[in-house]
């Protein structure tokens, strides 16, 4: 079965930070693109992150560039968001996602293949 | 960034009748990389439509996708009690942004 499984999310004081990981199986993990989504309670998705098969190309959301880190272990199948200087506005679940290989487009594309999320509470 | 504005917020209809979701982008989307998803309460969002009218892996007909540069439609032709849910919208031509959802519910 395909499968994403993310872990790591907690309640984390302000300025404080955190390490998401997602656990792929079933599938080929390092011949697909792979994202990270986020969505804040009632609110819709917001793209965070995104990271090419071999790691070669990484872009993030301007709300979390600077403070945050997307990487990836193919030997391990696994991919990483290490989220620093945490604020309120990051309290969110966090979604790993895969990019469906027949609807790619460079480093994003539509997400076919989604984890059932882990929550990230950010709060003093 | 290309900005998505999803209408209605909420769209109430009965099961059987035809649902029209509307998705518009702010500047044109580049090759037509539109998505659509759905998502229900305490679940991951299910990915329904990839470039404005692609159905995705076993997903019924009753739902398609159209449009093209700022305009994009998902229509569901026949409502089933399964489809009452929330629909968002993905743009993936220029970054990636999604819209804010539109609520479908039973009236």
């Amino acid at each position: 079965e395909v499968q994403l499984v993310e872990s790591g999310g907690g309640l984390v004081k302000p300025g404080g930070s955190l390490r998401l990981s997602c656990a792929a199986s079933g599938f080929t993990f390092g011949s697909y693109t792979m994202n990270w989504v986020r969505q804040a309670p009632g609110k819709g998705l917001e793209w965070v992150s995104s990271i090419t098969s071999g790691g070669g190309y990484i872009y993030y959301a301007d709300s979390v560039k600077g403070r945050s880190t997307i990487s990836r272990d193919n030997a391990k199948n696994s991919l990483y968001l290490q989220v620093n200087s945490l604020r309120a506005e990051d309290t969110a679940v966090y979604y790993c996602a895969r990019v469906a290989l027949i609807a790619a487009a460079g480093t994003v594309g539509a997400l076919d293949i989604w984890g059932q999320g882990t929550m990230v509470t950010v709060s003093s | 960034e290309i900005v998505l504005t999803q209408s209605p917020g909420t769209l109430s209809l009965s099961p059987g009748e035809r649902a029209t979701l509307s998705c518009r982008a702010s500047q044109s989307v580049s090759s037509g990389y539109l998505a659509w998803y759905q998502q229900k309460p305490g679940q991951a969002p299910r990915l329904l439509i990839y470039a404005a009218s692609n159905r995705a892996t076993g997903i019924p007909d009753r739902f398609s996708g159209s449009g093209s540069g700022t305009d994009f439609t998902l229509t569901i032709s026949r409502l089933e009690p399964e489809d009452f849910a929330v629909y968002h919208c993905q743009q993936y031509g220029s970054s990636c942004s999604f819209g804010q959802g539109t609520k479908l519910e039973i009236k």
